[in-house]
């Protein structure tokens, strides 16, 4: 099991905001990352320390947190944006970097 | 825009080492560090370890015991091998780039470019 925790599944509509949200022990003092995979295809850094969007990433896409929860935020969702999101902080004895299992956002 | 090419065998026999080598391409090997990251059919992503431009390595303490990363910066090439392999061995391998020149902790490294990943089958 996974020491960062996200629901396993996330619905919304076309248009709609979608909310993953990432919970673990070492966030109370590590940064969480977003990542989003697409089928076949490698993993992509969306969200860098929870609030910075890399280049190229588009603006609908936000970061939050709320004490040792973090929130990835989509915006005005798109059928593109649906993949499997993963959060990565680190292990609870703050040792090595920890992926979630997943969220799989399906748009409606 | 940096450029990791994952290569090697796709194909292992259990109980012997799995071999993987990440070419950098468009980019300075020495300017960063570096990881594998894996990831089992239909599983999520595990890492495995970390490796700086000056060898220094880190690993994952459930792999530890049987992995060993090197990097050879005038080939811009960083390796994998992990030894004693089983069935639970076979995963898609990532290499990855760490967006740092030091780390201290990996507990607070992230990953900006992967590779495409090479799928790497342990068979009986």
């Amino acid at each position: 099991s996974s020491e960062v925790t996200q629901p396993p599944s996330v619905s919304v509509s076309p248009g709609q905001t979608a909310r993953i949200t990432c919970s673990g022990d070492a966030l109370s003092n590590q940064y969480a990352y977003w990542y989003q995979q697409k089928p076949g295809q490698a993993p992509v850094l969306v969200m860098s320390k929870e609030t910075e969007r890399p280049s190229g990433i588009p603006e609908r896409f936000s970061g939050s947190r709320s004490g040792t929860t973090v929130t990835l935020t989509i915006s005005g969702v798109q059928a593109e944006d649906e993949a499997e999101y993963y959060c990565q902080s680190a292990d609870s004895s703050d040792t090595y970097p920890v992926f979630g299992g997943g969220t799989k956002l399906t748009v409606l | 825009q940096v450029q990791l090419q994952e290569s090697g065998p796709g194909l292992v026999k259990s109980s012997e080492t799995l071999s993987v080598t990440c070419t950098v391409s468009g980019g300075d090997i020495r300017t960063y560090s570096w990881s594998w990251i894996r990831q089992s059919p239909g599983k999520g992503l595990e890492w495995i370890g970390y490796i700086n431009n000056r060898g220094d390595t880190n690993y994952n303490p459930s792999l530890k015991s049987r992995v060993t990363m090197s990097i050879d910066t005038s080939k811009s090439q960083f390796s994998l091998k992990m030894r004693s392999v089983t069935a639970a061995d076979t995963a898609m391998y990532y290499c990855v780039r760490v967006p740092l020149d030091i780390v201290l902790m990996p507990a607070g490294i992230w990953f900006d470019s992967w590779g495409q990943g090479k799928l790497v089958t342990v068979s009986s």
